[in-house]
This record gives C-alpha cells, structure tokens and sequence, in this order.
C-alpha cells in the first residue's frame, strides 16, 4: 500500500519554507526522500532509518517519527533550484516486504522567483 | 560514469508486439528493481530482484516478466504489449542495505499504440 503525500503540490517564492508530510499504515523500517526534475530520473536525497532520527543536507532536512509511522521533509529557504517533485518511499518491516521501496504519489513543488 | 544504464531511452510498439528493456549497473549493486511511473500514481513496484538469482513480484507485476541475468544486468520483458503498459519504465539499483537510497536509470518511455 503506497504512503500518503501531503500536500499534492505546494507553490513557494524563493526563500521561503515548506513541509511535506508522508505517512504510512505499515511499520516503518526506513523512509527516503527523493526528488524528479521534469523529464529526468528521481536523485536520492537522503535516508532516514528506525530509530526517529533527523538528518540534513544542505538546507533540506527530513525527521521520522516510526511510532506515528510518518515522516517530514522540510525545506527551507527554498531556490529555485529545489522546483521538481518530492517523493518519499517507505521500506516496510517483514511480511516479504524488505529490501523494497514503496513510493508516495508525490509533492509537485514550484519555486517562483 | 558509474551508474545505471537503460535503454532504448524511447519505443513504440503495436498492441500484441512483445520487447525487453535493459538495464545494467556497475556499482557491484546486490538489489536491482523496475519500477513504472505514471501521471499522478507516483513509481510503482513491478519486479525486484534482492540477490542475484533471485527476482520477486512487486505492485503491478502482470503482464511483464523479469531476467537477473548476472550481478549486473536485470532485464524486463513485455510479452505481449497493451496500451495500458504505456509508461515510462525506470530501472534502479542499491547495496544490499540500501542504506546510500536507490540509483536510477533515465528512463525508457514506452508508447504502446
């Protein structure tokens, strides 16, 4: 069952901050973060694994709360080069379903100058 | 560069006509996996393979079947195309934790008339 990405899509003007929420209805082992520019294959942004860690990279932060089974991704101070779609995928634990992501439906995000 | 290989990046095919896409990594990758990703329904899970000579069904296995030829290759065949398996196709790979996320490919943009 994929997760669900909240909102569907986000319009920002550059410098500004925004969340976007996955959540899940499976225990979590690991969640990732990926983002798709237009016409071009998903670039891995980072990983967060069990054990409700947050990590960075550059001004792009994420946190992962296993027992609400839900993660967030927080941009801030946003460029224009962070326009593209934002997807989490979710590693379920057990039940055949390790070693395999699950993707959300996606956060269109648009920066304007 | 290291990474994933995909080709054809393009194809046509009629309804019936069958084809193999192929997908090769050089980054000693165990897990291997094809996903297909349609207009607002985010990547979905065809096939994966874990290890060499293993392969599992994924969401939307029907109508494809999959080759872990060697370490390195995992092909995806259509056997006899529908208009409903137009889509773009994206082959990935990872270490065996994936815990450095997952490496795609560009893409293979499949039109089925």
């Amino acid at each position: 069952q994929q997760p669900v990405q909240s909102p569907q899509a986000v319009i920002l003007r550059e410098g500004e901050d925004a969340v976007i929420n996955c959540s899940s209805s499976k225990a979590l082992y690991s969640v990732h973060w990926y983002r798709q520019k237009h016409g071009e294959a998903p670039v891995f942004l980072m990983i967060l694994l069990k054990g409700g860690e947050q990590k960075g990279h550059e001004k792009i932060s994420a946190s992962f709360n296993e027992k609400k089974q839900q993660s967030s991704l927080y941009l801030t101070a946003s460029q224009l080069s962070y326009s593209g779609t934002y997807f989490c995928g979710t590693e379920s634990l057990g039940g055949g379903s390790n070693y395999k992501l699950t993707f959300g439906k996606g956060t269109l995000l648009t920066v304007n100058p | 560069n290291a990474g994933v290989t995909q080709t054809p990046k393009f194809q046509v095919l009629k309804t019936g006509q069958s084809m193999t896409l192929q997908c090769a990594q050089d980054m000693n990758h165990n897990s291997m996996y094809w996903y297909r990703q349609d207009p607002g329904m985010g990547l979905r899970l065809i096939y994966y393979s874990a290890s060499e000579g293993t392969t599992d069904k994924g969401e939307v296995p029907n109508g494809y079947n999959v080759s872990r030829l060697n370490k390195r290759e995992f092909s995806l065949r259509l056997e006899s195309a529908a208009p409903s398996q137009t889509s773009v196709y994206f082959c990935a790979s990872s270490g065996f934790t994936g815990y450095y996320g997952y490496t795609f490919g560009s893409g293979t943009r499949l039109t089925v008339v």
